[in-house]
């Protein structure tokens, strides 16, 4: 069935370092992947996304990979700044789909 | 900010109840999505509106079930409330029949049930 798996569970970074986080899908006919970050208390908002026809996508100190035939896809953030920290969720779809599949969430702490 | 509002934003019930959910969309969408949001896990889809015609559904009872409105807004109805309803309702907007599902998600509706 659909299924995203996402890992670390939790990540602790100092100021100024990189987090990495990983997910993978296993509907092979899911086409695009977006990344959302959820502060406390709020909706996840939507802050990068890839499309199956994509390996990278930049913006600004984000970036996301994508490799289809491995049904990998990652979260980079570079240089972390305290207000990075929140819980990121993955999530996958599929081509016209409905519904966005999530992972379990990642969540980053960045300290000063 | 993605323009999708959500009322109430918190809301307490008691078990048996029966509870309503709203959701505008952003403007120029015509598709509303919801999802339950369990402490600590990710989203879970409940159903996808559409034009005002449900659109798909995810693995959720027949006492959830949702309208959408000529304006696109949207109502999430759930009876006989249970316990294990508490959790973070979401809506998410988005322009249907696009090869690429991209969802704006609302601040969500905190339900409570004792």
């Amino acid at each position: 069935g659909e299924n995203v798996e996402q890992h670390p569970s939790t990540l602790s970074v100092q100021e100024g370092d990189s987090a990495v986080i990983k997910c993978t899908y296993s509907d092979s006919a899911s086409n695009y992947f977006p990344w959302y970050k959820q502060e406390l208390g709020k909706g996840p908002q939507l802050i990068i996304d890839i499309r199956s026809n994509v390996g990278e996508k930049k913006d600004q100190r984000i970036a996301v990979t994508l490799n289809k035939t491995a049904k990998h896809f990652s979260l980079h953030i570079t240089e972390t700044q305290p207000e990075d920290s929140a819980v990121y969720f993955c999530a996958a779809s599929w081509v016209y789909g409905d519904k966005l599949i999530f992972g379990t969430g990642t969540r980053l702490q960045v300290f000063p | 900010e993605t323009g999708v509002t959500q009322s109430p934003t918190h809301l307490i019930k008691t078990r048996g109840q029966q509870v309503t959910l709203r959701c505008s969309s952003q403007s120029g969408h015509n598709t509303v999505s919801w999802y339950q949001q369990a402490l600590g896990q990710g989203p879970q889809f409940i159903f996808q509106y559409y034009r005002e015609e449900e659109n798909g559904r995810g693995n959720f009872p027949p006492r959830f079930s949702g309208l959408q409105f000529p304006n696109y807004s949207s109502e999430l109805n759930v009876n006989a409330l249970e316990l294990d309803d508490s959790a973070l309702y979401l809506c998410a907007s988005s322009l249907g029949g696009q090869e690429y599902n991209e969802q704006f998600f609302g601040p969500g509706t905190r339900l409570t049930v004792l």
